[in-house]
This record gives structure tokens, sequence and C-alpha cells, in this order.
């Protein structure tokens, strides 16, 4: 069965400190990546997606992840991380043919001011 | 604004009662689903629908019954749901295999 594992569920950073959350999934196949966001009382919305090409995608709000397909990972960083990040982030894959969209638990962030 | 609505926001209902949830999408997705979120648990995906046809049930209680009578709208009905049963239950849409969009959510409590 699919599964996806993130590393941390609570990241507490100072600003202007670098991001790095982990994701490892477990898939048979070729796979799309996704990491979303859910922002304090917002609806989650993405941040950025993976389908083919350049392994190293870029997303909104400087965000960028690189997939590893040896390591079945999919790490999402950002260089200097700004309180707005706070939020909580989820990393989700599906099938490269399908729409079944599998998530990670989740990891909260806090950024302190 | 979203993409995605869905109402109500938040109900509450004991465990006799019958309740549904609506969703609607205005993007013009041909694909629709339905989630729950609890509390330190992954995002479960719960039902898909694909051209108004439902392909994944994901092994979801009957008291769960999902309707799309169309691509644009998507509906949950509640029936004799349980207390563990309280969670967020988000719609998301999407073009085929393409991102997912997700609406606020509702905010369901079983008392």
């Amino acid at each position: 069965a699919q599964s996806v594992s993130q590393h941390n569920h609570h990241v507490i950073l100072s600003e202007a400190a670098s991001l790095e959350l982990g994701c490892n999934y477990s898939y048979g196949g070729t796979v799309n990546l996704f990491w979303y966001v859910q922002y304090p009382g917002q609806h989650l919305q993405l941040l950025l997606k993976y389908f083919s090409g350049d392994p190293l995608v870029k997303g909104i709000k400087g965000f960028e992840a690189e997939f590893i397909k040896s390591k079945f990972s999919f790490n999402l960083r950002k260089p200097s991380v700004q309180w707005s990040d706070t939020a909580e982030y989820f990393c989700a894959v599906t099938g490269s043919y399908g729409n079944k969209l599998v998530f990670g638990a989740g990891t909260i962030l806090r950024v302190k001011s | 604004e979203t993409g995605v609505t869905q109402t109500p926001r938040h109900l509450v209902m004991g465990m006799t009662n019958k309740k549904s949830l609506k969703c609607e999408q205005h993007l013009g997705h041909n694909a629709m689903y339905w989630y729950k979120q609890s509390a330190k648990k992954p995002l479960e995906l719960m039902f898909v629908y694909n051209f108004k046809e439902q392909t994944e049930n994901n092994s979801v209680p009957s008291r769960f019954s999902p309707e799309c009578p169309n691509s644009s709208h998507l509906f949950l009905h509640l029936h004799t749901l349980q207390p563990e049963d309280s969670a967020l239950y988000l719609c998301a849409s999407s073009q085929g295999v393409n991102e997912q969009f997700f609406g606020p959510g509702t905010r369901l409590t079983v008392l």
C-alpha cells in the first residue's frame, strides 16, 4: 500500500533560519509528488508539485523541493523562513496516472519572530 | 475567494440525526473528492468521483453516503454517525490527475 512519512511532527525555528522538512514515500511505480500548506484558519493550498523533468522544483513564497528517486524522498526546503511561514505542511503522493492522493501526517512549523 | 466552497462550515449533530454536507467547485474540474481530517492523523481519502462516477471508496462505513449529481456538486449524506466521526471534512476538485484544490472544510461534531 502507498504511504507517506514525514519525519518531524513539530518544528520550531527562529526567523531567518533555514528549513528542511523531510518526506519519504512508499509507492511501486512512477509518482506525482506534492507539498501542500495550511496556514492558520485557512484551507489547504498547493505549495509546489513534481510530475516529471527537473527534480528540483520551485514553488510559491521561496519554497523548493528536491525529488530523489533513489531515496524515495521529496524534501521541502526554504533558505530563510519568515514568521508568516508558520503553518502545517503536508507531503502527498499519487501514482502518475491516478488521482488518489495519499498524505503524510503533516509537520507543524512555528517560526518565532 | 476559493474555487471550492463547502457548506455548512460547522455542524453539530446527534447520533440519530441525518444531515448532508455540500461542496461546489467553480473551476470546471472533472474530478471531486471527500477527505476526512482528524486530529493527529493523516488526511484520509474517503471517496473519488471522476466525471460524476464514483471511482474510489476507501473502505468508508455505509453511514457516509456520497452523491455527485453533476461535475460541479458533491454531497456527503450522513446518518447514524458515531462520536468518533467528529472531524473536519474536506472537499477537493481537480482536472484529472493534476493538483487538487481544497475547500475550507466542514467541522463536524457528533454528540
